[in-house]
């Protein structure tokens, strides 16, 4: 079945260090992939996409780029902010017609000052 | 736009009482989702509807959930009779259909305990 499997959080870093989320999957077929990010007390939003192998998706400072030889689609950001402290989510959907998001179990990130 | 509106935010309730969590989509959206958040299980997806007619719902837990959207702008997550499993934060989210089907809005949640 299709799959997400993301590094274990808590991630924590200091202001300004460099930031990676690794994320893996599983499918069938050529999946879009996405990263969500959840603010403390909010829902999901939508932070980068990516639709096709080696589409690099960029949004805030943060990067990801679907690598269809690995099955990833790591997050990365060269300078984290006290702002960025927050869950992030991996996503896949199927190009099956189906518009069900498949995300993995999130990882929390901590930035302190 | 006032975004994915869910209400109530809160909700705490006895076992074995109806529970009704309301979601209001964004204008012009096409698709309606709602989904379970649980530190056990993570986002889990329960149900899609896509124009009003639910798409797939083989990922509600039982015959004590039910979800309804009588029309493009509401839709309701009923839980009848809740248990103390169920607490969770609840969220609703929407997305356009087409080439923008990929980005789902998603509500500030409702978090429900069930004592």
């Amino acid at each position: 079945g299709n799959s997400v499997t993301q590094m274990e959080g808590p991630v924590t870093l200091s202001e300004e260090a460099f930031l990676t989320i690794n994320c893996t999957y599983t499918a069938t077929g050529y999946p879009s992939l996405f990263w969500y990010v959840q603010y403390p007390g909010e829902g999901l939003q939508l932070l980068l996409k990516a639709t096709k192998a080696d589409d690099k998706g960029s949004n805030k400072g943060f990067e990801a780029t679907y690598r269809k030889e690995t099955t990833s689609f790591h997050l990365e950001k060269g300078s984290v902010q006290v702002s960025d402290s927050a869950v992030y989510f991996c996503a896949l959907k199927t190009n099956t017609g189906f518009q069900k998001l498949v995300f993995g179990t999130g990882t929390r990130l901590l930035v302190s000052p | 736009d006032a975004g994915v509106i869910q209400s109530p935010r809160h909700e705490v309730t006895e076992m074995g009482q109806e529970v009704t969590l309301r979601c209001k989509p964004i204008s012009g959206h096409d698709y309606l989702f709602w989904y379970r958040q649980t530190m056990m299980r993570g986002l889990e997806l329960l149900i899609y509807f896509n124009n009003n007619v639910p798409i797939d719902d083989s990922g509600m837990p039982e015959d004590r959930f039910s979800a309804k959207m009588p029309n493009a702008s509401f839709s309701t997550l009923k839980i009848q009779p809740s248990e103390p499993r169920d607490s969770a934060v609840y969220f609703c989210a929407s997305s356009l259909g087409g080439s923008e089907a990929d980005t789902q809005y998603f509500g500030p949640g409702t978090r429900l305990t069930v004592l």
